[in-house]
């Protein structure tokens, strides 16, 4: 069964920073494409970034660029998000997801961020 | 990397057919055949529900199917069921390995 695990949420003032965590399970994970997806407080889907699978590419979106940096350990099966600058808009429930490979076919159940002095 | 356009709501009866437009352009919805649909109960993480515009996952049913014309991607939900009324959520690919989300809509069964 596949499992992803996300941790690392918590409040973070502005300016801040935060590393989140995915762990993956189930599956092999040095095959897939795998991303970040992040929901703000009673709003819809954003996209955030995407790493291939030995992590030789990282694309982002662009309101994020340059503050948040996407990485993985294929040692360790888990994926993480590093962010530094962390602003009010960021605060948001940031979900890892399977790439396969033009839809998000599986999700965690989401870390929540919250930016906030 | 503007959101797709969606309804904000829909409604229909049970049994009823609902279908929700995704609206984008040709640098997404238009310009690629990778649109996908998912599924959002309230504090729950969302699920696949519709990939490639009209594919279904195993385990979908079949009363949800997808379709696309032009800019515009289509969710069509059939024998509209309690268990249906969720936020659902159009995605397209927008090249260069990048993606982007509908504004989100809430299936309402009356």
């Amino acid at each position: 069964e596949v499992q992803l695990v996300e941790s690392g949420g918590g409040l973070v003032q502005p300016g801040g920073s935060l590393r989140l965590s995915c762990a993956a399970s189930g599956f092999t994970f040095s095959s897939y494409w795998m991303s970040w997806v992040r929901q703000a407080p009673g709003k819809g889907l954003e996209w955030v970034a995407n790493i291939k699978q030995d992590g030789s590419e990282k694309y982002y979106v662009d309101s994020v660029k340059g503050r948040f940096t996407i990485s993985r350990d294929n040692a360790k099966n888990s994926l993480y998000l590093q962010m530094n600058s962390l602003r009010a808009e960021d605060t948001a429930v940031y979900y890892c997801a399977r790439v396969v490979p033009w839809e998000f076919g599986y999700w965690g159940q989401g870390t929540l961020v919250t930016v906030s002095s | 990397q503007s959101a797709l356009t969606q309804p904000r709501s829909v409604s229909g009866s049970p049994g009823q057919s609902v279908t929700i437009s995704c609206t984008g352009t040709s640098s997404d919805v238009g310009g690629y055949k990778y649109v996908s649909w998912y599924q959002q109960h309230p504090g729950k993480a969302p699920k696949l529900m519709i990939y490639d515009v009209s594919k279904r996952p195993s385990g979908v049913p079949d009363r949800f199917s997808g379709s696309k014309s032009g800019n515009t991607a289509s969710l069509t939900i059939s024998g509209l069921q309690a268990e249906d009324e969720a936020d659902y959520y159009c995605c397209s690919y927008a090249g260069s390995y990048t993606y982007v989300f509908g504004t989100g809509t809430k299936v309402t069964v009356l």
